[in-house]
């Protein structure tokens, strides 16, 4: 079954600083992947997807992802981090066939200090 | 906004009750999905339906149960509310299952004491 690796639990960047939140994933073929943001209290909202194509996607609030077809990667990434970044960010997985939902990593908290 | 909503948000109830929740969508998609979220377990899946009366289990789905009668309703049921199910509870819909994107609800918090 596939797998998905968030290794950071909590991460701390500066305001303005850079951000790299990373996932790992586990599965033969290359999956669909996502990256989803929950503000507290809130449901979760798409950040970017990956199905094929350019390795590097542009998603929403200045976010983008990379894939990474040798390291089975799609890590999230921020050239200038806002403290209305704060908040929970969950890479997923999706086959490219059958029923299967989504596979949710178990996330990475993001505090912003200033 | 995709029109979700889950119903009620917020509820505490006594361990061995059963609790109904409802997810209620407005948008027509095939796939909905109910998910618990615990810290350090991220969103685990618990019960998925694609299409109506078609249902199928996910990785947590021990003591609860869904239906689905209706394209836009999809019910979680607890049979016997334990403690180990306080959690908070996301509905999502989709279109498909792994290529297009998931809308979530705004989550049930549930409390059983």
């Amino acid at each position: 079954a596939q797998s998905v690796t968030q290794p950071d639990i909590h991460i701390t960047v500066s305001e303005g600083a850079s951000l790299e939140l990373r996932c790992n994933y586990s599965y033969g073929a290359t999956p669909y992947l996502f990256w989803y943001v929950q503000s507290p209290g809130q449901g979760l909202q798409l950040l970017l997807k990956y199905f094929s194509g350019d390795t590097l996607v542009q998603g929403i609030k200045g976010f983008e992802a990379e894939f990474k077809r040798s390291q089975s990667s799609f890590n999230l990434r921020k050239p200038s981090v806002h403290w209305s970044d704060a908040a929970e960010y969950f890479c997923a997985v999706g086959l490219p066939s059958g029923n299967t939902p989504l596979v949710f990593g178990k996330g990475t908290r993001l505090s912003v200090i200033a | 906004d995709a029109g979700i909503t889950q119903s009620p948000r917020h509820k505490v109830t006594e361990t061995g009750t059963p609790v109904t929740l409802r997810c209620h969508q407005t948008e027509n998609h095939r796939y909905m999905y109910w998910y618990r979220q615990d810290p350090g377990h991220g969103l685990r899946l618990i019960h998925y339906s694609y299409g109506v009366k078609d249902t199928d289990k996910g990785e947590v789905s021990d003591g609860y149960s869904v239906s689905r009668s209706k394209t836009e309703d999809f019910l979680l049921t607890l049979e016997s509310a334990t403690s180990s199910q306080t959690s908070v509870y996301f509905c999502a819909i989709s279109e498909s299952p792994m290529n297009t994107e998931a809308f979530f609800g705004q989550g049930t918090r549930l409390t059983v004491v």
